[in-house]
């Protein structure tokens, strides 16, 4: 596509629900990035995918949060039982290159409520 | 471990008019790229421009500049002749190769006509 494409644009859930953030990279981009920006803060990295694999996940906050990336392109974070901490935007971003931050394309994000 | 910090939360600005956005990081590397992003109210982090630490030169792009001090580790970001559309968050962002893109708290820019 023509850019980083991310589903749904908000989301609200009930404190304990389950959810599922879609990320669509940029066609042929090997890096994805995963960052959760919470209200008036800086983006803060949560995982990065090179292709399907997953080599650093050192940023998700609790084994509530996972993300995957099953055929090296389309990606899937999922929050488990979530918790009104967990209220943010959550950006996600694909570069060309490998294992570099150079040159990213953001999407538009999801924001998430938590209620 | 690496840091990025904006003091201003808010800055406004005629339109036509030069502003600067000031950001200050703490590394113990030396070779690394700084960037300043623009987030509309879209929320798209958008690449505004880029410096690399081994370069002397400032950065330009158009109407946005650099001031990039190594050794004071500063890396501020000039808006010349301002405009509406520029109203946004801008946010400076730290990067080592192979790591992670660290950002600081973001500068909310208000453009006045």
């Amino acid at each position: 596509g023509a850019g980083v494409s991310q589903s749904p644009r908000y989301k609200v859930a009930k404190r304990g629900q389950d959810v599922a953030l879609r990320c669509d990279p940029i066609s042929g981009h090997v890096s994805l990035f995963w960052y959760q920006q919470a209200l008036g803060q800086g983006p803060e990295f949560l995982t990065y995918f090179q292709n399907e694999a997953q080599l650093d996940k050192s940023g998700l906050p609790s084994d509530r949060f996972f993300a995957e990336r099953p055929e090296g392109s389309v990606s899937t974070l999922k929050i488990q039982r979530t918790q009104q901490e967990d209220s943010a935007v959550y950006l996600c971003a694909s570069s060309l290159l490998r294992g570099t931050n150079e040159k990213l394309f953001f999407g538009s994000g999801t924001q998430l409520s938590v209620l | 471990a690496q840091t990025v910090t904006q003091s201003q939360p808010e800055m406004s600005v005629q339109e036509a008019e030069t502003v600067t956005l000031s950001c200050t990081y703490d590394t113990s590397e030396n070779n690394y790229y700084l960037f300043w992003y623009k987030q509309p109210p879209s929320r798209q982090m958008i690449l505004v421009i880029r410096q690399e630490a081994y370069k002397q030169q400032n950065a330009t792009e158009n109407r946005f500049s650099v001031n990039f001090q190594k050794a004071a580790k500063s890396f501020s970001l000039k808006i010349s002749d301002s405009q509406l559309g520029d109203t946004a968050m801008y946010f400076c962002a730290f990067y080592r190769n192979t790591d992670k893109l660290i950002f600081g708290t973001g500068t909310r820019l208000q453009v006045f006509p």
